[in-house]
């Protein structure tokens, strides 16, 4: 069974923090990684993707990739109330089915 | 630039019927994947189209089936009705290229009673 795992939390950050989220895969084949995020009630919202091992940033946001720890995180610098949210890690060992974890729900504090 | 649409947005049906989803890409995409998402849970992938054809299958029961029409809309069909169908069911679509990013459509919650 291939498994993507996240602790479901609440990880609870204040505001100005940085928040890390944390994903392991158990694939050793998947290839590329995705994080989104999802607000109550909505539809996920791709944030980053990351396919080669190292970090990659955009803007507030960076993705870390070890494939050989099986390892992906996700920082979030200078969290925003509006950053509250349920942040979905996701693997792909053939482009074609996203395999997801259940979510980190973030919780930052004013 | 219009993104990923599906509609209905809500829909309640009975236990034992059928119904149909439709979802049309982002302009540009023609691979179409659809997800159902249960309360609490991550996506978990149904199947994916491309070129009018399936090419991978999810852990999903035969009642799920699909369809994608030359101008690359799709649509997702569950026969027989089980109140554990309920769910909020995603279309997600990307370009050519298999490794690049999926986008999701805001999603049809379903209500199965």
């Amino acid at each position: 069974q291939k498994e993507v795992e996240q602790n479901s939390g609440p990880l609870s950050v204040p505001e100005g923090a940085i928040a890390s989220l944390n994903c392991t895969y158990s694939d050793r084949v998947s290839q590329s990684f995705f994080w989104y995020r999802q607000y109550s009630g909505k539809s996920p919202e791709l944030i980053m993707s990351i396919y080669s091992n190292g970090d990659k940033e955009d803007g507030r946001f960076t993705a870390q990739l070890n494939k050989a720890s099986q390892y992906v995180s996700l920082l979030i610098r200078d969290s925003q109330p509006s950053d509250s949210a349920t942040y979905l890690c996701a693997a792909s060992n053939s482009g074609y089915a996203l395999n997801f974890g259940k979510g980190t729900s973030l919780l930052v504090t004013p | 630039d219009a993104g990923v649409t599906q509609s209905p947005t809500h829909l309640i049906k009975t236990r034992g019927q059928q119904v149909t989803l439709r979802c049309s890409p982002k302009s540009g995409h023609d691979t179409v994947s659809w997800y159902q998402q249960a309360l609490g849970q991550g996506p978990q992938f149904i199947f994916q189209y491309y070129e009018e054809e399936e090419r991978q299958r999810g852990n999903f029961p035969d009642r799920f089936s699909g369809h994608q029409f030359p101008n690359y809309s799709s649509e997702l069909n569950v026969n027989a009705l089980l109140l554990g169908d309920s769910a909020l069911y995603l279309c997600a679509s990307k370009g050519r290229n298999v490794w690049t990013e999926a986008f999701f459509g805001q999603g049809t919650r379903l209500t199965v009673v």
